[in-house]
Parts: C-alpha cells; sequence; structure tokens
C-alpha cells in the first residue's frame, strides 16, 4: 500500500537547466508535504514543505507545487546545479506536522556538466 | 553544535544474534523518531519517542523489535534474533518538540544480517 509514489526512479537533467521531480499520494488526509534530499552515505536533509493550504512555495532554487485535486505535487529546480545531483525523496504527513512522514520510493537526479 | 549522532555506522549480524542501534539526538530535542529503509525504497516510520515514553509505535514489527529513549542516555532500537529480512538502513531523526515542520535525520546505522 505505497501512499506516495516517486514513480520516476531516476532523472537526468543539463546543468543550468530545470529539474523536475514528481510525487503523487493517495490518501485524501495527507496535509504537509515536505521534500528532503539524500546523498550517498548521509541521512536525508530537509529542503522545502507545503501546507495543503498553499498551492506553491518557493525559496531560492527550489519550488514546490501542489494539486490537491489531483493529489500530486512536484519540485522545481533552477537553475540545476552539479551539487544538486542526489536522491530526492517527496513526504507526506496528515497531522500538519512531521512525527509521522510516508516517504515517497526516491527519484535519483543527476545533473549533467 | 553537533547532529544527530548515530551508531555505530555499520553492523554486521549473524542471524540469530541480537543488534543495538544507538542514536543522540541533537542538542535540545527531546523527541526521537526511528525509520527503517530497506533497498531501493523509502524511508518507513518505525517509533516515535520523548524521553522515558513511547508515544507511537504503530510502525514497530510486532515481534523481536523493541526502542526505547530513558531519561539520560541515547536512544536504543533493540532487534532481538535477527534475520536476513532485517537487513537495512535505519535512520535517526530529532526535533525540539512535536509538531515541527522538519526532522533532522542522522546518517544511519547500515545493519547487514548474515
Amino acid at each position: 500500500d505505497q501512499q506516495v509514489k516517486q514513480n520516476s526512479p531516476s532523472l537526468s537533467v543539463q546543468e543550468g537547466r530545470i529539474s523536475i521531480l514528481n510525487c503523487d499520494y493517495t490518501n485524501s488526509m495527507f496535509d504537509y508535504f515536505l521534500w528532503y534530499k539524500k546523498y550517498p552515505a548521509e541521512g536525508p536533509t530537509f529542503l522545502i514543505s507545503i501546507s495543503s493550504i498553499k498551492d506553491k512555495n518557493e525559496d531560492g532554487r527550489f519550488t514546490v507545487f501542489l494539486n490537491k485535486s489531483a493529489k500530486h505535487l512536484s519540485l522545481h529546480i533552477v537553475p540545476s546545479q552539479p551539487g544538486d545531483s542526489a536522491v530526492y525523496f517527496c513526504a507526506a504527513s496528515a497531522n500538519q506536522g512531521a512525527q509521522k512522514l510516508v516517504f515517497g520510493q526516491g527519484t535519483r537526479l543527476t545533473i549533467n556538466p | 553544535n553537533a547532529g544527530v549522532m548515530q551508531n555505530p555506522r555499520h553492523l554486521v549480524r549473524r542471524r540469530g544474534q541480537e543488534a543495538r542501534l544507538r542514536c543522540s539526538p541533537m542538542k535540545g530535542h527531546s523527541h526521537v523518531y526511528w525509520y527503517r529503509q530497506l533497498p531501493e525504497e523509502g524511508l518507513k516510520f518505525m517509533v516515535y519517542l520523548q524521553k522515558e515514553n513511547i508515544i507511537d509505535e504503530s510502525g514497530m514489527p510486532k515481534e523481536r523489535f523493541s526502542a526505547e529513549f530513558p531519561k539520560e542516555g541515547p536512544s536504543i532500537l533493540r532487534i532481538q534474533q535477527v534475520v536476513r529480512g532485517d537487513s537495512a538502513a535505519y535512520f535517526c531523526a530529532s526535533s525540539p518538540q512535536a509538531g515541527l515542520e522538519k526532522l533532522f535525520f542522522g546518517s544511519g546505522t547500515q545493519l547487514s544480517v548474515l
């Protein structure tokens, strides 16, 4: 029962272009969404979050879009940089907090110089 | 200001042995969470603890797994009589209070069961 799905296991993008990572969810009780970035042999680090009362949140090069009717969110990175190469996890929570996050399977992003 | 510290980084056990994974939260954090990541999968919630209390253990397997966060010392995730299917990366996270928008994760313990 995969409540949060990232259907693209990997994505390759040219440096300087836009990276778009997608995430779908099935549980309509989810009201808080987060993106985490993970390098090999390290723990996930928080990137950006969005509450269900919003449809967009921006932080520097990172923007998250939420489409509640489609139960879909996406992370845009522009411009993409080589240091952005990592695994990106989408996560969701049902209680406006972060006590119990449900993670997607992750998307491995590779930025090519 | 040290981050979330997990040890050991790598742990090898034979089937039937016990595994003990330790997590020291960030200074000032009293909430600890354990997540498990199986190969090619996302992280899955296991348990949420505060000092001396288990708040939510809905993600813990019913048998062989236990967790504690004592008044003094690190949080411990204990797996008794390990099996090959327990091989995974175990991540600990901490937060200063409940409902915070983000958790701070440690680097994880990679458990390998032979």
